[in-house]
């Protein structure tokens, strides 16, 4: 099975700030890779899929860079509403796997 | 574009089988090759994938879960289930249907959620 590795676990940051978060994949994933964005109450929300297409409606402040087994989610501008959860999963093949998840806190 | 909801018990008695049905509206559940799937996210844990099947039948599960859980579609109804038995604490969590992009394996579409508890 492919483990996935997020980091860090938590951020804290200001509206405005540009905040990086990282996934790692224990195996050569190309660039199957997802990122979701998880707010409480709600259902999880496809951000990018192949590690840098991003899903329609999703505000261009998100890009998604990386291949084999590093990759990054970047916000570039953070707002208010991008207070949240964020996952990473390999799309590459059966069992699927997610990353712990990074929740990125108002400073 | 197609919405699921998923209906089933919100308590479950420990050892006994959890029971979720997810229905899909806005499209036919066998008019393509999605692989349709179910995700938990246990109370203050990540996301978990549980397992997935297509409108033929072809399953893919958990290997942690797999001898535990059963996903069925049922296109007569447009629904899709799952099956987890000997269900204990660990198992609570809350339970959400997904259909993926067509012909790829990340979840475009999910279900709102529904939180099943695992207590006598």
């Amino acid at each position: 099975d492919i483990q996935m590795t997020q980091s860090p676990s938590s951020v804290s940051a200001y509206v405005g700030d540009r905040v990086t978060i990282t996934c790692r994949a224990s195996q050569d994933i190309s660039r199957w890779l997802a990122w979701y964005q998880h707010k409480p109450g709600e259902a999880p929300k496809l951000l990018l899929y192949t590690a840098s297409s991003l899903q329609s409606d999703v505000p261009s402040r998100f890009s998604g860079s990386g291949s084999g087994t590093d990759f990054t989610l970047t916000i570039s501008s953070l707002q208010s509403e991008d207070f949240a959860t964020y996952y990473c999963q390999q799309t590459s093949n059966f069992p699927l796997t997610f990353g712990g998840g990074t929740k990125v806190e108002l400073k | 574009q197609s919405q699921l909801q998923e209906s089933g018990p919100g308590l479950v008695k420990p050892s006994e089988t959890l029971s979720l049905t997810c229905t899909v509206s806005g499209g036919s559940i066998s008019n393509s090759g999605h692989y349709w799937g179910w995700i938990r996210q246990p109370p203050g844990k990540g996301l978990e994938w549980i397992g997935s099947s297509d409108y033929t039948g072809s399953t893919y599960y958990n290997p942690s879960l797999k001898s535990r859980v059963t996903i069925s579609v049922d296109t007569s109804r447009n629904q899709f289930s799952l099956i987890l038995s000997s269900v204990t604490a660990a198992d609570t969590a809350v339970y959400y249907c997904a259909r993926p992009r067509l012909g790829f394996l990340d979840w475009l579409t999910w279900g709102q959620g529904t939180l099943v508890t695992v207590s006598s």
